[in-house]
């Protein structure tokens, strides 16, 4: 079976740093996605990990220990248009196993 | 490149009745998914094909449950009769086929059974 563990909320301020943390089980490993998903919209595609460390995309970041079965999100320079929730998702052979979720509110 | 699309983006039945959800992926991707997504979860799978045959179907519950993929291209899924609990966001993605590839989402029908 699949184990997707991750906060259900986090809040920050606009301009400030929040690191949403993912720790899986599962019983193959192919991968790891991270997706942000608007309230009432479709999940759209944000990193791939599938090598140990830190791939950096702009304001956002993911990092993977497949040791450890953790992975975590960085997103810098928060916006408001950033205030979503956001989906740690874990790929078995052909299959995506998703976490419930953080939804991440931004403040002014 | 146009994504993924969807029809209807919303609907409202009562429990016992059918409905029928449309999907058309990404072209050229081979492969096509239906997920559920119940409120405050992620997305469930609940099928995937690889052109026009089945996967996986593991979690789709096919005493009510039934979808199809026609030439390998759109898709429809099928619920008959819903109940209540079926009431949740209903995603389709594709992706090209090759299993670390993205899955791209369409926007979702969002049915509520009353």
């Amino acid at each position: 079976g699949q184990n997707i563990d991750q906060p259900t909320e986090m809040t920050a301020t606009e301009g400030a740093i929040v690191q949403i943390n993912c720790t899986y089980q599962t019983s193959g490993f192919n991968g790891l996605f991270w997706y942000q998903q608007h309230a009432g919209e479709a999940p759209t595609f944000l990193s791939y990990n599938v090598l140990d460390g830190l791939e950096e995309k702009g304001r956002f970041s993911s990092f993977l220990s497949r040791s450890k079965g953790y992975s975590y999100l960085l997103l810098k320079e928060l916006q408001m248009k950033d205030s979503a929730s956001y989906l740690c998702a874990v790929l078995n052979d052909y299959k995506l196993s998703f976490g419930a979720g953080t939804t991440v509110t931004v403040r002014a | 490149e146009a994504g993924v699309a969807q029809s209807p983006r919303y609907k409202i039945i009562e429990k016992r009745q059918s409905v029928a959800f449309w999907c058309n992926p990404i072209s050229g991707h081979a492969t096509l998914y239906w997920y559920q997504q119940i409120l405050g979860q992620g997305p469930k799978l609940l099928i995937q094909f690889q052109n026009n045959g089945v996967v996986d179907d593991s979690q789709l519950p096919k005493d009510r449950f039934s979808a199809e993929r026609l030439k390998g291209v759109d898709s429809t899924l099928k619920i008959q009769p819903a109940k209540l609990e079926d009431s949740a966001v209903y995603l389709c993605a594709s992706s090209s086929g090759i299993i670390t590839d993205t899955q791209y989402f369409g926007p979702g029908t969002r049915l509520t059974v009353l």
